[in-house]
């Protein structure tokens, strides 16, 4: 079973072009959840989805984010007009159910350099 | 807010030897899981231990261990006989059940292991 997989590993974008970061969860997961890690500092939730639903968004700056998980293909988190703030590695997560035993497992990020 | 605080930056210890980060975190839920999470430069998160909060056991997992004083908040990782690949950053987090299940991470301890 292959694990959750985020693409591209690494991206590099001028500011006010647009991201695209993919993920694709464990087979069976319909639970994905978006962290962003700025530089020396811990993962911070911003978004949970489910298939073709937000469930959660409060991590998720107001502006330029958004997120979706169709019903078909990866999650997609979007970043419009990016500046160089956005700079960070972004961290994608699935479960496959949202109940107290059921682990989260992280995708190896995309890094993102905004020049 | 519901925060997670580590309170040592970086932590240096010998060969073989023993070392333990520290934790704390705030919450007024009583239903969680608690999580120590390790970073290695490749950045991939890997899972090192897990406790629920209403066991009072502390976890193990071979050389990993918690300290878990639940009224005390505070949620300590013993790491003994360290070798060389330990070394890397640490973060502790939480997930309150049944809340979308979201973590909650610290800033991290990097740690590192000397020859």
């Amino acid at each position: 079973n292959a694990g959750v997989m985020q693409n591209p590993r690494h991206l590099v974008r001028r500011r006010g072009q647009e991201a695209r970061l993919r993920c694709s969860p464990m087979k069976g997961h319909s639970h994905v959840y978006w962290y962003r890690q700025l530089p020396e500092e811990g993962l911070k939730f911003m978004v949970y989805l489910q298939k073709e639903n937000i469930i959660d968004e409060s991590g998720m700056p107001k502006e330029r984010f958004s997120a979706e998980f169709p019903k078909e293909g990866p999650s997609i988190l979007r970043i419009q007009q990016v500046v160089r703030g956005d700079s960070a590695a972004y961290f994608c997560a699935s479960s496959p159910r949202v109940s107290s035993g059921y682990e989260q497992y992280f995708g190896p990020g995309t890094r993102l350099t905004v020049t | 807010a519901q925060t997670v605080t580590q309170s040592q930056p970086e932590m240096s210890v010998q060969e073989a030897e023993t070392v333990t980060l520290s934790c704390t975190y705030d919450t007024s839920e009583s239903d969680y899981y608690l999580f120590w999470y390790k970073q290695p430069p490749s950045r991939q998160m890997i899972l090192v231990i897990r406790q629920e909060a209403y066991k009072q056991q502390n976890a193990t997992e071979n050389r990993f261990s918690v300290n878990f004083q639940k009224a005390a908040k505070s949620f300590s990782l013993k790491i003994s006989d360290s070798q060389l690949g330990d070394a890397a950053m640490y973060f502790c987090a939480y997930r309150i059940n049944n809340a979308g299940n979201m973590l909650t991470f610290g800033g991290g301890t990097r740690l590192m292991v000397k020859p």
